[in-house]
């Protein structure tokens, strides 16, 4: 089945340095990939999303990056704040099967001041 | 607005017994899905609907059982708890399939 690998694990960064998280899809046929952040004790929250006829998007200090050949997409976090400290999870699916994401196993992010 | 209710949000029940998470919805939304999350695991689909009185299976559906008779409610029922069972469980809509989902606060159930 569907499959989503999801790296690192842990990722601790300085204050104003940047992140990078990154995923891997074994299902060719997903087209929806998004990115949600999980706060302690709460809902994961979307945080940006891309589908597969683009190749990349950005919202201010958030940006995705798809490589549909490759199967792999990539949450890039620059000038990070303290309170980018979450659980990052990204995920996977395809249109035709009702929005049923796969997740990633999560990122922890430590943003050090 | 009140989005995604889950309730109870914290609840401790016995190996055997029959517990009940329920999830409410304030935005009509069509589709419904039960997520747990649980270490190592990240969040994997127990049950989705597409709509009142449709449901389907997700990835690990057994020992769950959902319904969905109104739009706006889709309960979760664990018919006879197990400590494997023990998990952070939440609830999510999306206006249709191509759409966002959104995830409710979650309900943390113990089975001891």
């Amino acid at each position: 089945g569907e499959n989503v690998e999801q790296h690192p694990s842990t990722l601790s960064v300085q204050e104003g340095d940047s992140a990078v998280i990154k995923c891997t899809y074994s299902d060719s046929a997903s087209n929806y990939f998004p990115w949600y952040k999980q706060e302690l004790g709460k809902g994961p929250q979307l945080i940006i999303d891309i589908r597969s006829n683009v190749g990349e998007k950005k919202d201010q200090r958030i940006a995705v990056t798809l490589n549909k050949t490759a199967k792999h997409f990539s949450l890039h976090i620059t000038e990070t704040q303290p309170e980018d400290s979450a659980v990052y999870f990204c995920a996977a699916s395809r249109d035709n099967q009702g929005g049923k994401l796969i997740f990633g196993q999560g990122t922890e992010l430590s943003v050090k001041p | 607005d009140a989005g995604i209710t889950q309730s109870p949000r914290y609840k401790i029940t016995e190996t055997g017994r029959q517990v009940t998470l329920m999830c409410h919805q304030t935005w009509s939304h069509s589709y419904m899905f039960w997520y747990r999350q649980d270490l190592g695991h990240g969040l994997r689909l127990i049950y989705y609907s597409a709509a009142a009185d449709i449901t389907d299976k997700g990835e690990v559906p057994d020992g769950y059982v959902v319904s969905r008779s109104k739009t706006e409610n889709f309960p979760l029922t664990l018919e006879s708890a197990t400590r494997s069972q023990t998990s952070v469980y939440f609830c999510a809509s999306a206006l249709d399939r191509r759409n966002t989902i959104y995830f409710g606060e979650g309900s943390w159930l113990t089975v001891v």
